[in-house]
């Protein structure tokens, strides 16, 4: 399977813990984009890299989040002490310069 | 502020007639407008695009329109088919599709056998 691929697929963790998930884009895509999506509602930019570089950050991104991508492949966004407002699937997406997003199966977070 | 709306929440159509999705946007800035689908439990797929230049792109059974004085897009699927059942959301973006996708909220789409 070459599509995005994320894991875990489903994370539930008490409120105060910390989680990481991890985004593998399609190879040959230079941009990775973080996004989330809670109920009723689209998705909603969190971040984006091009290769290793974090090019925008929204401002949905408070400081208890952080997201890397080391070596211009795959992807990590962190959340710190999670509140139950977290809760939502976290989706990656990645694309050439200029295509269209090619988005993973999400990770589903639920914070007790 | 939503900047990408999607003001219908659900739509139910007979198969084999036409389905339309609209979409208004309030940033005249966007110059490139994207349909995805989602199926539950899996990411939104992309379905089809247009760029501000054209007002119609067509794909199959996808047509997309686009009225820039009216800030509105829509989606017209003919003939439909039960497996369009999805969730389907409008996205937009500033520079060509150079900067982030914004999304509306998203329309389900149930076709009726």
């Amino acid at each position: 399977d070459t599509g995005v691929s994320q894991d875990p697929r489903h994370k539930i963790t008490k409120r105060g813990q910390n989680v990481t998930f991890r985004c593998d884009p399609i190879s040959e895509h230079n941009r990775l984009y973080w996004y989330r999506q809670t109920l009723g509602q689209g998705p909603e930019f969190l971040t984006y890299f091009q290769n290793e570089a974090q090019l925008e950050k929204s401002r949905l991104l408070s400081d208890r989040f952080s997201a890397e991508r080391p070596k211009g492949s795959f992807s990590t966004l962190e959340i710190q002490r999670t509140e139950q407002g977290d809760s939502a699937m976290y989706l990656c997406a990645s694309s050439l310069a200029w295509g269209e997003l090619f988005f993973g199966e999400g990770s589903r977070l639920t914070v007790l | 502020d939503q900047q990408v709306k999607q003001n219908s929440p659900s739509l139910s159509v007979q198969e084999g007639r036409i389905s339309i999705l609209n979409c208004d946007y309030t940033n005249s800035m966007f110059d490139y407008f994207l349909w995805y689908k989602k199926y539950p439990a899996e990411g939104p797929t992309f379905l089809i695009s247009i760029s501000s230049i054209k007002d119609k792109n067509e794909d199959g059974r996808f047509t997309v329109f686009l009225n820039k004085s009216a800030k509105h897009l829509s989606l017209h699927i003919v003939p439909s088919q039960p497996g369009d059942s999805a969730v389907y959301f409008c996205a937009a973006s500033v520079d060509t599709g150079n900067t982030p996708l914004v999304f509306g909220k998203g329309t389900r789409l149930s076709v009726i056998a």
